[in-house]
């Protein structure tokens, strides 16, 4: 079975600042693939990035990067440079193979000007 | 850029009633999937398609059934609407072609129950 943990409701960070937001995903699957979601208030779930886990190299995509920890399955977003558009609630997911994704319960992030 | 259009924002319907809700995608993706959104909950597959005319159950299939009779739409059908199925429902979409393709979403219907 597989499990994605979000432990984290709500976050808030101060503008133009770092935040860092959590997932632990448990998997007995050697091949998997996660992925972090950002859906902004009233508006469409877009993919913010994605880590393949037999890929050493943590993902980055402008602001956003993550810290892959196979060992600790730990897969924590980090947002630097905080901006007002980034408000939203935030969700961490896994595949393993297959057709199903599975999804955490969503931090929402609060963004302070 | 793929567009994935689900064809009401929000719905109100009474318990009871058959209800339908519409998902298209313009992409050619031959996987689509009908979530459902709860606080404290994430998203929850509700039922998936791989092909035309094929369906699988997810998580939380009861009290629903699907149709998908051409590729790019894939109805969610509520057969006998009842208020425990009040909710924000996300249709997307993927391609098939190897593991770990990211999905595509909808802008989601929040639908009431009453």
């Amino acid at each position: 079975a597989q499990t994605v943990t979000q432990s984290q409701p709500e976050m808030s960070v101060q503008e133009a600042e770092t935040v860092t937001l959590s997932c632990t995903y448990d998997t007995s699957e050697s091949d998997y693939y996660l992925f972090w979601y950002k859906q902004p208030p009233s508006r469409q779930m877009i993919l913010v990035i994605r880590q393949e886990a037999y890929k050493q190299q943590n993902a980055t995509e402008n602001r956003f990067s993550v810290n892959f920890q196979k060992a600790a399955k730990s897969f924590s977003l980090k947002i630097s440079d905080s901006q007002l558009g980034d408000a939203a609630m935030y969700f961490c997911a896994g595949n393993t193979g297959g057709f199903k994704t599975i999804f955490g319960a969503g931090t929402r992030l609060f963004v302070k000007a | 850029d793929v567009k994935v259009t689900q064809s009401s924002r929000y719905l109100v319907k009474r318990t009871g009633e058959k209800v339908f809700l519409e998902c298209v995608q313009d992409m050619d993706h031959e996987n689509m999937f009908w979530y459902r959104q709860d606080p404290g909950l994430g998203l929850r597959l509700i039922y998936f398609s791989y092909d035309v005319k094929m369906k699988e159950k997810g998580d939380i299939p009861e009290g629903y059934s699907v149709s998908r009779e051409k590729k790019e739409r894939f109805s969610l059908i509520l057969e006998s609407a009842s208020t425990n199925q009040t909710s924000m429902y996300l249709c997307a979409s993927s391609l098939s072609d190897r593991v770990g393709r990211p999905q595509h979403f909808g802008d989601g219907t929040r639908l009431s129950i009453l």
